[in-house]
C-alpha cells in the first residue's frame, strides 16, 4: 500500500486564504489522476480529476496541475472554507495491462481551515 | 438509491469470529471496488469486480477475505476468524463501466476487531 505511517501532512489555513495541497506521484505510467476529499465518518468524495494530456483543470473554487516531468500533482482551493477541512488524498490509475480505475491513493493531507 | 451504500456502519466483532459486510451500488454501474482504510491511512486496495469478468482480487491481503458479487449488483466481503489487525474502515465504491473513470465511495463500514 501507499501509507507511509500514522502522521499525516497538515495544512493549516486562515478562511479567505488560497489553499495548496501537493502530491507526488511514483509511476510515470499513471495517465489518469483525482483529488478526494474525505470528511470525518464519509467516504471520499470527488472534487476534480485530470488526464496526462493535460497540464491543469479548472472546477469551482478549485484547480489541478499536473507536472508529468517531476511527477507531481496539486490541487489549489480558492477562498478556502471552514467547510473545506478535511483531508485530501490524491489517486493515480496505473495504466498498463487491463487499463481499470483501480486508483492508487496517496497517504493523505489533512485541511484545516480557521475561521 | 442515489449513491453506493454499506452496511452495516460500524461492527465490533471479537477476534476469531467471521463477519460480512455488504455493498450496494449505484443502479447501473458495471465495476465495484472493495478498499480498506487503516487509521490515519490512505486507502488500500482489495479487490475489484468487472461486469461477468473473474475479479481481481490482487489486493486481499490473505486468504481469510473474500469477496462476492451477486446479480453484478449487490456485493459481499467476508473476513474469516478476524483478527486484530483486521480493525478498518472497509469501503466500496462503484463507477459506471470501471475504465479509468472516478469511483464513487460510500460511507464505508468501521471494523473492530476487540
Amino acid at each position: 500500500g501507499e501509507s507511509v505511517g500514522l502522521h499525516l501532512p497538515t495544512l493549516s489555513v486562515q478562511e479567505g486564504d488560497n489553499s495548496i495541497i501537493n502530491c507526488a506521484y511514483s509511476n510515470s505510467a499513471s495517465d489518469y489522476f483525482i483529488w478526494y476529499k474525505q470528511e470525518s465518518g464519509k467516504g471520499p468524495q470527488f472534487i476534480i480529476d485530470i488526464r496526462s494530456n493535460m497540464d491543469k483543470r479548472q472546477g469551482q473554487r478549485v484547480t489541478v496541475l499536473l507536472n508529468k516531468t517531476v511527477k507531481h500533482l496539486s490541487l489549489q482551493i480558492a477562498a478556502t472554507q471552514p467547510g473545506d477541512s478535511a483531508v485530501y488524498f490524491c489517486a493515480e490509475n496505473i495504466a498498463g495491462g487491463t487499463s481499470y480505475g483501480k486508483l492508487t491513493f496517496g497517504q493523505g493531507t489533512i485541511l484545516t481551515v480557521h475561521p | 438509491g442515489a449513491g453506493v451504500s454499506q452496511s452495516p456502519s460500524n461492527k465490533v466483532t471479537e477476534k476469531g469470529k467471521d463477519v460480512e459486510l455488504r455493498c450496494d451500488p449505484i443502479s447501473g454501474h458495471t465495476a465495484l471496488y472493495w478498499y480498506r482504510q487503516s487509521l490515519g491511512q490512505g486507502l488500500e486496495f482489495l479487490i475489484y469486480f468487472q461486469g461477468n469478468s473473474a475479479p481481481d482480487k490482487s489486493g486481499l491481503p490473505s486468504d481469510r477475505f473474500s469477496a462476492e458479487r451477486t446479480g453484478g449488483s449487490v456485493s459481499t466481503l467476508t473476513i474469516q476468524r478476524t483478527q486484530q489487525e483486521d480493525s478498518a474502515v472497509y469501503l466500496c465504491a462503484s463507477s459506471p463501466q470501471g475504465l479509468g473513470e472516478k469511483l464513487f465511495f460510500g460511507s464505508g463500514t468501521q471494523l473492530s476487531v476487540l
